[in-house]
């Protein structure tokens, strides 16, 4: 069955500092991943995804996620963080059990201090 | 510009009661996902649809249940609310294709049940 792992509930970094939110991932065939953003009562918003080929993936807002086969894992990052960049991220696989769906991890949330 | 949109934002219900959650896409997409989000628990698939008159359960489906009378709408109506259904639901959309396509998410509502 296909899963994702979000390793750290909380990660903590100062302004102008680069980020990683980590992310490994569990599937039985070709790994779709994605990464969404959500900020306090709002929805979960986009970031970027995975589906082949290059292994550095660029995103929105600066993001970008490499993607690396043989660790199973998808982490986010971010060369320089931002104060507004604080919000709880979200890693996510296809779901092959129930077609496009995705199946998520708990989160983690990225706090951001100036 | 296309959206989705969810009503009522928030819902304070009594246990026992049928409670509908509305979600409407101006995508045009053919699918369309509900999804609960909990702490600790990341989101989880509910129900979700690939088309008019389609429906499936997802991973926590007992309790709720879906119909699909048009391309736009997909409401989520609980038979009989009970505490544990108390949550925030999202509904998103993804046009059809073999997975690989963004999943667009609504605001969610936040539902207390009582």
């Amino acid at each position: 069955a296909q899963s994702v792992a979000q390793p750290e509930d909380q990660v903590n970094v100062a302004e102008g500092n680069p980020l990683t939110v980590k992310c490994t991932y569990s599937v039985s065939g070709n790994p779709y991943l994605f990464w969404y953003v959500q900020y306090p009562n709002r929805g979960l918003q986009f970031l970027l995804k995975y589906i082949t080929g290059d292994n550095l993936v660029k995103g929105s807002y600066g993001f970008e996620a490499e993607f690396n086969k043989s660790q199973t894992s998808f982490h986010l990052k971010k060369p320089s963080a931002l104060v507004s960049d604080s919000a709880l991220y979200f890693c996510a696989v296809r779901d092959d059990q129930a077609g496009t769906a995705l199946i998520f991890g708990k989160g983690t949330t990225l706090s951001v201090s100036s | 510009d296309a959206e989705i949109t969810q009503s009522p934002r928030h819902k304070i219900t009594e246990t026992g009661r049928q409670v509908t959650l509305a979600c409407h896409q101006t995508w045009n997409h053919n699918n369309m996902f509900w999804y609960r989000q909990d702490l600790g628990h990341g989101l989880r698939l509910i129900h979700y649809s690939y088309g008019v008159q389609d429906t499936n359960k997802g991973e926590v489906s007992d309790g709720y249940s879906v119909s699909r009378s048009n391309t736009e709408d997909l409401p989520l109506t609980l038979e009989s609310a009970a505490s544990s259904q108390t949550s925030v639901y999202f509904c998103a959309s993804s046009s059809r294709s073999g997975g690989t396509d963004t999943q667009y998410f609504g605001p969610g509502t936040r539902l207390t049940v009582l």
